[in-house]
């Protein structure tokens, strides 16, 4: 079964203070996916990445895919308390018309004030 | 208009009991799905649905059996709940060529 492994899983940082999140995977896919989730909500949506070498960036967050490495990573630029959730990186191994999503266990992240 | 909405939002109800949460989405996909996370917020799939059809089967006690009426509707029934069934269910729904799965607000059960 496909195999997908977030670290770090806790992750106490400043703000201002930049950090990266790494999700590695153990099985070819082409479709790997960054979620946020706050406490007791919902998954929201971040980032999907297609292809090798992709890069998405939404404000102080920038997501990237090496397919051939099966890694990606969650880059967090001058972390602000907002900031603070817990991330999920998800991959999608299928070529079908839905989603099967195996997720990380998820990094949380706290940023201090 | 909440896109995938669930009900409810909290179940609390003691073993041995059968119960339903159910799953609507006004996002016109074809695909709907169920997601368990557990106390240590890990994430695993357990069924889907395309256009009513079930195409994914997790390996899921017999106890759940999921149900879709309608493409826009998949209900999840859960027979002779254990304390181990205690968790957050998220519902989810996508539409291909889209590759985005959105999800809903999450059922917290509890099982005493």
């Amino acid at each position: 079964e496909l195999k997908v492994e977030q670290n770090p899983l806790f992750l106490s940082m400043q703000e201002e203070k930049n950090y990266t999140i790494y999700c590695n995977y153990s099985t070819t896919s082409d479709r790997l996916y960054w979620y946020r989730q706050d406490p007791g909500k919902s998954l929201e949506s971040l980032f999907v990445l297609l292809s090798n070498g992709a890069v998405k960036q939404e404000g102080r967050l920038m997501a990237s895919l090496d397919t051939k490495a099966r890694l990606s990573t969650l880059h967090i630029t001058a972390a602000v308390h907002d900031l603070s959730a817990t991330y999920f990186c998800a991959v999608d191994p299928t070529k079908y018309n839905f989603n099967k999503f195996y997720f990380g266990s998820g990094t949380k992240l706290n940023v201090k004030p | 208009d909440t896109a995938v909405s669930q009900t409810p939002k909290y179940l609390v109800t003691q073993m041995g009991n059968d119960k339903s949460i159910k799953c609507e989405q006004n996002l016109g996909h074809d695909t709907m799905y169920w997601y368990k996370q557990d106390s240590k917020k890990f994430l695993k799939i357990m069924f889907s649905y395309n256009n009513k059809e079930l195409i994914i089967n997790e390996t899921v006690p017999n106890r759940f059996s999921p149900k879709s009426p309608d493409k826009a509707h998949l209900n999840l029934h859960i027979n002779s709940l254990e304390l181990g069934d205690s968790a957050v269910y998220f519902c989810a729904s996508s539409q291909d060529p889209d590759p985005w799965a959105f999800f809903g607000q999450g059922t917290r059960l509890t099982v005493v």
